[in-house]
């Protein structure tokens, strides 16, 4: 099975900064990589979908890149509803569709 | 609205049964592949498993399978979790989720939206 590891394992940043999360897949996924947010007691919420495209609603400071292996998600001008925990998960080979371990982001 | 919407959670013993249901509205249940997901309290996620539109493939977690089994109905846009020999490790809330397309196993799934989940606790 792939495995999915994402870094770091949890953040902490200001508002208005620039944050980056990576995801590494153990082995290449092409571009088939989604990214979801969590917040506490609530379901995921889709982010972004096969690496870079944003789903409907989701505000354009969210952005993701990558290929192959490894792949990013970036927040620019961090906001405070930005909190949670960022999960990426590939879709290439499944099953099963692997999620990686997720990244918690605080708000300072 | 698309809306998910789960039920049948529970406390059960160590090796009991549970069936889980997803009641889908806002959208044309038939037309998707279907998942469900779980998720230990305070952990990741894990998918556990996913059926196709029409039930013709269903897909599952090496840690269910055999054990666990999806259906659905698509005359009353609905999804079940049949979960048997339940483990103390299977407690989590369990999710289900819509996928964007109508098979299973395909690159391009993604899945949006998600229910709020439903909460299975196998303890003695």
């Amino acid at each position: 099975d792939i495995q999915m590891t994402q870094s770091p394992s949890s953040l902490s940043a200001s508002v208005g900064d620039r944050v980056t999360i990576t995801c590494r897949a153990s082995q290449s996924i092409s571009s088939y990589l989604n990214w979801y947010q969590q917040k506490p007691g609530k379901p995921p919420k889709l982010l972004i979908y096969i690496t870079s495209n944003l789903q409907s609603g989701v505000p354009s400071r969210f952005s993701g890149s990558g290929s192959g292996t490894d792949f990013t998600l970036t927040i620019t001008n961090l906001q405070p509803d930005d909190f949670g925990t960022y999960y990426c998960q590939q879709s290439y080979w499944t099953p099963p569709y692997t999620f990686g371990q997720g990244t918690k982001l605080e708000i300072k | 609205d698309v809306q998910l919407v789960e039920s049948g959670g529970g406390m059960v013993r160590p090796g009991g049964s549970l069936r889980l249901s997803c009641e889908a509205s806002g959208f044309n249940f038939d037309d998707y592949a279907m998942h469900w997901v779980r998720q230990a309290p305070g952990k990741g996620l894990e998918w556990v498993s996913g059926i196709s539109w029409d039930s013709g493939n269903t897909v599952y977690a090496d840690s269910v399978r055999g054990r666990f089994s999806v259906s659905r109905d698509n005359a009353r846009n609905s999804l079940y979790l049949h979960m048997n020999s339940l483990k103390t490790e299977d407690t989590a809330f369990y999710f289900c989720t819509k996928d964007k397309t109508h098979l299973v196993a395909v690159a391009t799934s993604y899945f949006d939206p998600w229910g709020q989940g439903t909460l299975v606790t196998v303890a003695s």
